[in-house]
């Protein structure tokens, strides 16, 4: 199975400020055929379901706020907000779709500071 | 609009069976996959199976594998999830996501608000 590990755990961060989460795979999860990395962010707060944010690593959702950018190829992702608004706290994850079973990472909390 | 509503959940004894139930509404469940995904208390998002848009294909994760069946019923718009031999650490929120197109790897972009599954004795 591919094992999703991201990093950090939670993390606080000032109002405005720039918020990096990162995500490593155990396996490349580049399909080289179309060169698509299979690869998802998602953002969960707590009684509502989780949203999609960016897939394909780095394809922004329609209605996602482009504060929300996603990078990285092969093993290695990272989600950044590049301005962290008050509504931004939640669990953010990443999750694989290139190989079944597919996997997600533990999650990264993200604070207000 | 796009929607997504699960139910069946409720609480059961170790080893017993509970079949969940995923309605969609405004558009057409032959034409994605949809996904099963749970969160137990206090823990992350775990993916747990997945039926290809027109059912003939069914993948799961290795935690429910023989004992979790995932079934669709074109007719109803509405894919299932049949849990036997249900274990404590089955407890969570299950939630239903469609994938995006018909390919069965791909993001899921609309979830249902989930429903609880409770194992205990």
């Amino acid at each position: 199975d591919i094992v999703m590990t991201q990093s950090p755990d939670s993390l606080a961060v000032s109002l405005g400020e720039r918020a990096t989460i990162n995500c490593k795979s155990s396996q490349s999860v580049l399909f080289n055929s179309n060169n698509k990395n299979y690869l998802t962010w998602y953002q969960h707060k707590p009684g509502q379901p989780p949203k999609l944010l960016i897939y394909w690593a780095s394809t922004r959702e329609s209605g996602v706020p482009d504060r929300f950018s996603g990078s990285g190829s092969g093993t290695d992702f990272t989600l950044t907000i590049s301005s962290l608004q008050a509504e931004d706290v939640a669990v953010y994850y990443c999750h694989q779709y290139f190989r079944t079973p597919y996997t997600f990472g533990q999650g990264t909390r993200v604070e207000i500071k | 609009q796009v929607q997504l509503v699960e139910s069946g959940g409720g609480v059961v004894q170790p080893g017993s069976s509970l079949r969940l139930s995923c309605a969609a509404s405004g558009f057409t469940l032959s034409n994605h996959p949809l996904h099963w995904v749970r969160q137990a208390p206090g823990k992350g998002l775990e993916w747990v199976a997945v039926t290809s848009f027109d059912g003939s294909n069914q993948f799961y994760a290795d935690s429910v594998k023989g004992r979790f069946t995932i079934s669709r019923d074109t007719s109803k718009n509405t894919v299932f999830v049949q849990m036997d031999s249900l274990r404590t650490e089955d407890t969570a929120v299950y939630f239903c996501a469609r994938g995006i197109g018909v390919a069965l790897a791909g993001p899921l972009d609309h979830w249902g608000q989930g429903t609880r599954v409770t194992v205990s004795s």
